[in-house]
């Protein structure tokens, strides 16, 4: 069936550091991937998305590029801020109504 | 519009209580969803709603969780009688029809069943 594999977390990282969270899927079909973010105490919000291989979503200078050959959307920031400190979710989705979700990451950010 | 908004923000209730989480999607958006959080099993999708018709409920634990959505602008989901391993934070999302591709998500309903 259709799955999200996820980077296993926490991670923690200094201020201004490089960030990679690692996303695998495997799904039918041609998914959508998306990464949500979860701020403490709130529900999860769309940070960036990609509907087919080769798109790169950006947003909030965070990146992933859909690589079919690897079947992955790994996520990146050049330079975290302390503010970024939350739970990030990979997310795909083959059909019209259902998302399935990874386990989350949880990343902090030390000044 | 103020966003998916779900009720109550917090609930303790003691085991074999009924325990009822509202929710109140977006309007005009066609689809809901009610996803559970836990950190084993990470989120879940209970059940989801189509034009207020249940679609999949697969995903319901058991036969003690059940919802509703009686408009288009409500849902409901019981847990009737309530036990501890239903300590969870549950999320209410809504998309429209014309866009799949991003689901909005409600703050969520922290249940503690004790």
């Amino acid at each position: 069936g259709d799955s999200v594999t996820q980077m296993e977390g926490p991670v923690t990282l200094s201020e201004e550091a490089f960030l990679t969270i690692n996303c695998t899927y495997t799904a039918t079909g041609y998914p959508s991937l998306f990464w949500y973010v979860q701020y403490p105490g709130e529900g999860l919000q769309l940070l960036l998305k990609a509907t087919k291989a080769d798109d790169k979503g950006s947003n909030k200078g965070f990146e992933a590029t859909y690589r079919k050959e690897t079947t992955s959307f790994h996520l990146e920031k050049g330079s975290v801020q302390v503010s970024d400190s939350a739970v990030y979710f990979c997310a795909l989705q083959t059909g019209a109504n259902n998302l399935f979700f990874g386990t989350g990451t949880r990343l902090t950010v030390i000044p | 519009d103020a966003g998916v908004i779900q009720s109550p923000r917090h609930e303790v209730t003691e085991m074999g209580q009924e325990v009822t989480l509202r929710c109140k999607p977006i309007s005009g958006h066609d689809y809901l969803f009610w996803y559970r959080q836990t950190m084993m099993r990470g989120l879940e999708l209970l059940i989801y709603f189509n034009n207020n018709v249940p679609i999949d409920d697969s995903g319901m634990p058991e036969d003690r969780f059940s919802a509703k959505m009686p408009n288009a602008s409500f849902s409901t989901l019981k847990i009737q009688p309530s036990e501890p391993r239903d300590s969870a934070v549950y999320f209410c999302a809504s998309r429209p029809v014309w866009d799949n591709t991003e689901a909005f998500f409600g703050q969520g309903t922290r249940l503690t069943v004790v």
